[in-house]
């Protein structure tokens, strides 16, 4: 088992509908970092959350942490053909580690 | 402005040889780590070194071997490859501390056959 299971892991939608994805554990961390990852790259980092309850936004995506640190969610809204990509959670414990990934695409 | 570079981008080899994948940053990192990719896995931790000198296993260490050269150079070895470790390699860049971003660079995507 991993450390962060992250759900759905794939997800297809239409351009214009609203999304959200997961990342569980059952540990908690001080801190949680969503990355997106395009086709042939490596991730890049689109927020970090430290407190409990935490909502941050980034234009469309609206990033939350869970009130007890042991989750976040990453909600998309109106999404764009330009949001297709792997999404990862990652924490830093006794090293740094990623979810599962979510694999979200847009079709136009 | 090359961030984190790795080579090579490719490689094919055949079960039981060996390979070094190199990775190089010049962000003045301390910690450095590596990465395998699969499909439905997201990204698994093979070794990390959080300084120069200094190496640890992360998640998935078996079947490799890591070399911290000094702060700039992290490289990962597979003394005798299998194909169960055909996978996307990744390394990976940070200054230590539980808030701080994480750089990558392109990856290496290794086939065993």
């Amino acid at each position: 088992t991993q450390l962060l299971e992250q759900s759905p892991q794939f997800l297809s939608i239409q351009e214009g509908e609203n999304l959200t994805v997961y990342c569980n554990s059952s540990s908690v961390f001080s801190s949680l970092q969503w990355y997106r990852q395009e086709p042939g790259e490596g991730p890049v980092l689109l927020v970090t959350v430290v407190t409990g309850g935490e909502v941050k936004k980034l234009k469309r995506l609206t990033f939350q942490f869970g009130d007890a640190r042991k989750d976040s969610s990453l909600h998309i809204t109106a999404a764009q053909p330009g949001d297709t990509g792997l999404y990862l959670c990652a924490v830093r414990g006794n090293q740094f580690y990623f979810g599962t990934g979510t694999s979200l695409t847009v079709i136009p | 402005n090359a961030g984190v570079t790795q080579t090579p981008k490719f490689q094919v080899l055949k079960t039981g040889q060996s390979m070094t994948l190199q990775c190089a940053q010049d962000m003045n990192h301390n910690s450095m780590y590596w990465y395998r990719q699969d499909p439905g896995m997201g990204l698994r931790l093979i070794y990390y070194s959080a300084s120069e000198g200094t190496t640890d296993k992360g998640e998935v260490p078996n079947g490799y071997n890591v070399s911290r050269l000094n702060k700039r150079e992290f490289s990962l070895r597979l003394e005798s490859a299998a194909p169960s470790q055909t996978s996307v390699y990744f390394c990976a860049s940070r200054v230590e501390g539980m808030r701080t971003e994480a750089f990558f660079g392109q990856g290496t995507r290794l086939t065993v056959v």
